[in-house]
């Protein structure tokens, strides 16, 4: 069993829609959670990083952490066609691991105009 | 402002021969990760340097090995090449090995005949 679960998807929706990403992990160590988005032929970039239970936000999008459930989500409001990549979440278990994140297979989303 | 910059972007080699990548951190980082990116997955950890050191490893075999120098860039050799280790590696910077945002270049993409 992988470490990290992560639907690859694809997942299509029209220009505005909603868009709930998903990770479930089986290491109740994690502690720090990410999600990176990757387009096509260029490395991942950090969307959102959080630490504790509960919800982060910014700007059109919501991180959220269920540690009890080990469940993580990313939400993407008015989502846009730039919005077309693939989204990965990974996770750390401690701050000194930094370097070491746990990445899921990655959730490959197409919004379509 | 330069980002991590990785060289060459693409190569191909042939199953047993051995291959260098390089990548030069973004501007005033110091710690380097290693990832591999095999098609379709999300990207495992290799190794990270600090202060010219692997500090961490992921479960690759001794094949794989690298280097940090002073000004802080960093090499990935891989020798023995299997047919296996066609991937994305992907190099990541950053400040520390305390938790923060880890900078992704664009990646070597290794193919292996």
């Amino acid at each position: 069993q992988k470490e990290v679960e992560q639907d690859p998807g694809p997942l299509s929706v029209p220009e505005g829609a909603i868009v709930s990403l998903n990770c479930t992990y089986s290491n109740s160590a994690f502690q720090y959670f990410m999600w990176y988005r990757q387009y096509s032929r260029k490395g991942p970039e950090l969307l959102m990083y959080t630490y504790s239970s509960g919800n982060k936000e910014d700007g059109r999008f919501t991180a959220q952490v269920d540690k009890s459930s080990k469940y993580i989500s990313l939400f993407i409001r008015d989502s846009q066609p730039s919005d077309s990549a693939t989204y990965l979440c990974a996770m750390v278990q401690r701050s000194s691991n930094t370097g070491k994140l746990i990445f899921g297979q990655g959730t490959t989303l197409q919004v379509k105009p | 402002d330069a980002g991590v910059t990785q060289s060459p972007t693409h190569l191909i080699k042939t199953r047993g021969q051995q291959v260098t990548l390089r990548c030069s951190p973004k501007s005033g980082h110091d710690t380097v990760s290693w990832y591999q990116q095999a098609l379709g997955q999300g990207p495992q950890f290799i190794f990270q340097y600090y202060e010219e050191e692997e500090r961490q490893r992921g479960n690759f075999p001794d094949r794989f090995s690298g280097h940090q120098f002073p000004n802080y860039s960093s090499e990935l050799n891989v020798n023995a090449l299997l047919l296996g280790d066609s991937a994305l590696y992907l190099c990541a910077s950053s400040l520390g090995r305390e938790l923060g945002e880890l900078f992704f270049g664009e990646g070597s993409r290794l193919t292996v005949l």
